[in-house]
C-alpha cells in the first residue's frame, strides 16, 4: 500500500509568486491535513479537509489555503509569497477525520524556499 | 502555539543506552502520537496510544500515558545510531466545538553515538 505522496519535493520560488503543492493521501483515506514546519515555530497546523470539505483552519493568513478532490487528492496554495513562508510543508492522511483517534501518517514533504 | 511541550529538548547517549523521551500536553486528548523524524525528512509514524491506555509496547519502544498529568514519555531500548532523528508527540484536541487540530510537541533530538 502506497503512503502518502507529496510533490514536488523541492522548490525555489520568489518573493510575491505563488505556489501550489499537491498531497495524495494513501488509498481509501479521506481525511488530509498540512502543516507548515520551520525551525521558529516548529511544527503548526495548516488545515484539515474531509470529504472535500475543510473541517479546521489554523492561525495563518488567508494566502494559505487548500482544496481536496473527490479523489480525497488535496492541493494546498500560498499566495503572494513571503520569505517568512519558506519552509518544510507537510501533508499527512488518515482514515477519518482528525478527532476520530485514527492513526495519522504523515508524507515526505515539500521543501519550499522563497528567494 | 504548541499544546505539548518535550523534555528534555537534546539528548545524547551511547549506542546500546536506553533513551526517555518525555511529553506534556494542556488539554483532554482522545489518543497521543509519537512521531519520529530524520534530518529534512517526513515524520514516521510510531505508536499511538489512546487515552483509555497506560502503556504500549511496539519492538524497542514503550509508551506511557498518565492522562491525570497529561503526560507521556516514549522509552527507547538499546538504542541504536539508527534511532538518531527527532522525536515529536502529538495530540488531537478532544471535545468542545472544534473539529481537532493535531498539535505537536516540541521535540526531543536524539542523538545516539555509536
Amino acid at each position: 500500500k502506497a503512503g502518502v505522496t507529496q510533490t514536488p519535493r523541492y522548490l525555489i520560488k520568489t518573493r510575491g509568486q505563488q505556489v501550489t503543492l499537491s498531497c495524495s493521501p494513501i488509498s481509501g483515506h479521506r481525511s488530509v491535513s498540512w502543516y507548515q514546519q520551520t525551525p521558529g515555530q516548529g511544527l503548526q497546523f495548516l488545515f484539515e479537509y474531509f470529504s472535500e470539505t475543510q473541517r479546521n483552519k489554523g492561525n495563518f493568513p488567508g494566502r494559505f489555503s487548500g482544496r481536496q478532490f473527490s479523489n480525497s487528492r488535496s492541493e494546498m496554495n500560498v499566495s503572494t509569497l513571503e520569505l517568512g513562508d519558506s519552509a518544510l510543508y507537510l501533508c499527512a492522511s488518515s482514515a477519518g477525520p482528525l478527532n476520530s483517534g485514527n492513526t495519522i501518517y504523515f508524507g515526505e514533504g515539500s521543501w519550499l524556499t522563497v528567494v | 502555539s504548541q499544546q505539548g511541550e518535550e523534555d528534555p529538548q537534546a539528548l545524547s547517549i551511547q549506542e546500546g543506552e536506553n533513551a526517555t523521551m518525555n511529553c506534556s500536553y494542556k488539554t483532554s486528548i482522545n489518543n497521543l502520537q509519537w512521531y519520529r523524524q530524520n534530518s529534512g525528512r517526513g515524520l514516521v509514524h510510531l505508536i499511538l496510544i489512546r487515552s483509555n491506555e497506560r502503556e504500549k509496547h511496539s519492538g524497542r519502544l514503550r509508551v506511557t500515558l498518565d492522562t491525570s498529568k497529561k503526560s507521556s514519555s516514549l522509552l527507547i531500548t538499546a538504542s541504536r545510531a539508527a534511532d538518531t532523528a527527532s522525536y515529536f508527540c502529538a495530540t488531537v484536541f478532544a471535545g468542545g466545538t472544534s473539529y481537532g487540530k493535531l498539535t505537536f510537541g516540541q521535540g526531543t533530538i536524539l542523538t545516539v553515538h555509536p
